[in-house]
């Protein structure tokens, strides 16, 4: 089954800390990750995909087949940076598989 | 810059009322999406849509329909609202080039 898992409901850290939110993930094929945020009364959206390995608002995630894993990291925590963070999965169609998500909370 | 939107930020209804939630995109994405957004249980996906009277099940379609008479416009049905459809309902159009889902900005539902 294809399954998307965040184990951390909530994430606290204080300015300047590193940041690592986990997103597992579970298919059998090659998986399209991605990390979509929606700050405090914004809409959703998209944050990265790991296709593009890149790195945007200083954060990156990196594939890991071995592990499932495509975890969120960031080396320097700030307080813009709490939001509500969601890991999903595409798999061979348009649709994404989300996570329960993580709600970060950046204390100054 | 695209956009998505829903026609009401809130919606308080009763019990067996038959609701309508809307969804208009304006770049022209066959692909269409609606969520529902609850604490704990993340976004599931109740049905989406890859073209004009096309339609598909999601996780979640039990008490739910869908219609998509034009392109730009995706509408979600209630048949008879209960209590336990009180949640936040997302609507989502897909660019495939981009890869990448643009989502309105909500709609909380409340039903009473």
């Amino acid at each position: 089954a294809q399954r998307v898992t965040q184990p951390e409901k909530l994430l606290s850290v204080f300015k300047g800390a590193p940041v690592e939110l986990k997103c597992n993930y579970s298919y059998s094929g090659s998986p399209e990750l991605f990390w979509y945020v929606q700050y405090s009364r914004q809409r959703l959206q998209l944050l990265l995909r790991h296709i593009s390995r890149e790195s945007i608002k200083g954060f990156t995630a990196d594939l890991n087949k071995g592990e499932t894993s495509f975890h969120l990291k960031k080396p320097f925590a700030q307080e813009e940076d709490s939001a509500m963070y969601y890991c999903a999965l595409r798999a061979n169609t348009d649709k994404l598989i989300f996570g329960t998500g993580t709600r970060l909370q950046v204390f100054p | 810059d695209v956009k998505v939107t829903q026609s009401s930020r809130y919606l308080v209804k009763r019990t067996g009322e038959k609701v309508f939630l809307e969804c208009v995109q304006d770049m022209d994405h066959e692909n269409m999406f609606w969520y529902r957004q609850d604490p704990g249980l993340g976004l599931r996906l109740i049905y989406f849509s890859y073209d004009v009277k096309m339609k598909e099940k999601g996780d979640i379609p039990e008490g739910y329909s869908v219609s998509r008479e034009k392109k730009e416009r995706f509408s979600l049905i209630l048949e008879s609202a209960s209590t336990n459809q009180t949640s936040m309902y997302l609507c989502a159009s897909n660019d495939r080039v981009k890869d990448t889902q643009y989502f309105g900005p909500g709609t909380r539902l409340t039903v009473l």
